[in-house]
């Protein structure tokens, strides 16, 4: 699976957008980026899983550029439920659900009242 | 509908002792992970079960072993504990074709005196 390289850590205030950008440089064609959440004594969450351009839901947008070595998670106007680690995850992981996840130590989000 | 369900939620053992931890899969899931979370690190990918039998391992000893049940729920075995054992026990469940549809329960917290 492809390496990723995310911030440590964020800090932002409630009411802020936040935006949590992965490096994945050595991305492959088949490969799709996925972010989880992780609350503290929880498991991670699957938040969002787009291939290219913009993928946008309930709880999240997602932005690819064309060459795909990056990706940014946006979350808007954040609350201080949404303090917790973000985990970008790249690899093929499109249409099965048998496939090892490969988590790197994520980015540790702080919201601030 | 229940999501998945691991036991015990917390375990304190001491070091050379043997140690089972259980999950329950989401209802509709075939499929289960384990991943090991050392405190501040992401999760670490164990093994993976489906039709009963060990499929994908990572970089674990021999002292980790499984077992999955004919009603897809699983066991997490680690024998002849060390201090490092200690960390957060994830069970993951998903299913084939299922896309990026992984559960994760929310851990079992093993410590080693």
């Amino acid at each position: 699976l492809a390496k990723t390289t995310q911030p440590i850590s964020m800090d932002s205030y409630e009411g802020q957008e936040v935006n949590i950008t992965c490096s994945h440089n050595n991305i492959a064609t088949n490969d799709y980026i996925t972010w989880y959440q992780q609350f503290p004594s929880q498991g991670p969450r699957f938040i969002i899983q787009g291939y290219k351009t913009k993928v946008t839901n309930e709880v999240a947008s997602l932005f690819i550029p064309a060459d795909r070595k990056s990706s940014t998670l946006s979350l808007p106007r954040v609350s201080l439920s949404d303090t917790a680690v973000y985990y970008c995850l790249v690899g093929d992981m499109g249409r099965t659900g048998r496939r090892a996840l490969t988590f790197g130590s994520g980015t540790r989000l702080q919201v601030q009242p | 509908d229940a999501g998945v369900t691991q036991s015990p939620t917390h375990l304190i053992k001491t070091r050379g002792q043997q140690v089972t931890l259980r999950c329950s899969p989401k209802s509709g899931h075939d499929t289960v992970s384990w991943y090991q979370q050392a405190l501040g690190q992401g999760p670490q990918f164990i093994f993976q079960y489906y039709e009963e039998e060990e499929r994908q391992r990572g970089n674990f000893p021999d002292r980790f072993s499984g077992h999955q049940f004919p009603n897809y729920s699983s066991e997490l075995n680690v024998n002849a504990l060390l201090l490092g054992d200690s960390a957060l026990y994830l069970c993951a469940s998903s299913f084939d074709l299922g896309d990026y549809g992984y559960t994760f329960g929310s851990g079992t917290r093993l410590t080693v005196v």
